[in-house]
């Protein structure tokens, strides 16, 4: 049982490319997240899923696509890769909301060039 | 608006010493907080959270912390550093009454000298 994967772990791309960011779940949590961690922002939400096709926007969902048509995949796509957009990038999930903590992928760092 | 503040980017103590890591947060209704603790090139870990009740609040590796809702902190603490608890550590905070999504600080890095 995995728990909570994340692939690929390392990625370069180039300006303009289209990318997407994998996670997976197998704990069949209702919620999950995507987040990324900058030098001096923290961790910032960038999308969030209550449930399977149920998607909302966090604090920073500019230039990033999801989608959730399955419990445990929440694809994240960058549909014009940005020098801005290189980061590392983190998905969690969570059984519900409210006060149940989350649980984090091992992340993806994505370089964009 | 929901925000969370951790006033040091470095602490440093040494091995066997009592650490502190400090958090204040800022929230519209009451609170959820929560520490997480992230390693190099792993993700977050969950380590205690406050929901409600006792201001004290026990969890992972002999890690506590305090709730104190008159200061609004949530401040991290261990009896006696160990070497292996040198990391990221990350306070993050939920209003009760709104969104599902976590606010969190900029990160404190810990490293305990041995």
């Amino acid at each position: 049982d995995a728990g909570i994967t994340q692939s690929p772990r390392y990625k370069i791309t180039e300006t303009g490319r289209q990318v997407t960011l994998m996670c997976h779940q197998t704990w069949s949590h209702s919620y999950m997240f995507w987040y990324r961690q900058d030098l001096g922002h923290g961790l910032r939400l960038i999308y969030y899923s209550a449930a399977a096709d149920i998607t909302d926007k966090g604090e920073v969902p500019d230039g990033y696509v999801v989608s959730r048509s399955k419990t445990e995949n929440f694809p994240l796509t960058l549909e014009s890769a940005t020098r801005s957009q290189t980061s590392v990038y983190f998905c969690a999930s969570s059984p519900s909301g409210g006060p149940y903590e989350q649980y984090f992928g091992p992340g993806t760092r994505l370089t964009v060039t | 608006a929901q925000s969370v503040a951790q006033p040091e980017d470095q602490v440093n103590v040494a091995e066997g010493n009592p650490l502190t890591v400090k958090c204040t947060y800022s929230v519209s209704g009451n609170p959820y907080l929560f520490w997480y603790v992230q390693y190099p090139n792993r993700g977050l870990q969950f380590l205690l959270k406050y929901i409600t009740g006792d201001n004290l609040v026990k969890g992972s590796y002999g890690f506590e912390a305090e709730f104190n809702k008159s200061q609004t902190s949530f401040h991290l603490k261990k009896p006696s550093a160990l070497v292996s608890d040198s990391a990221l550590y990350f306070c993050a905070v939920r209003d009760m009454a709104g969104a599902n999504n976590l606010f969190f600080g900029t990160g404190t890095r810990l490293t305990v000298i041995p």
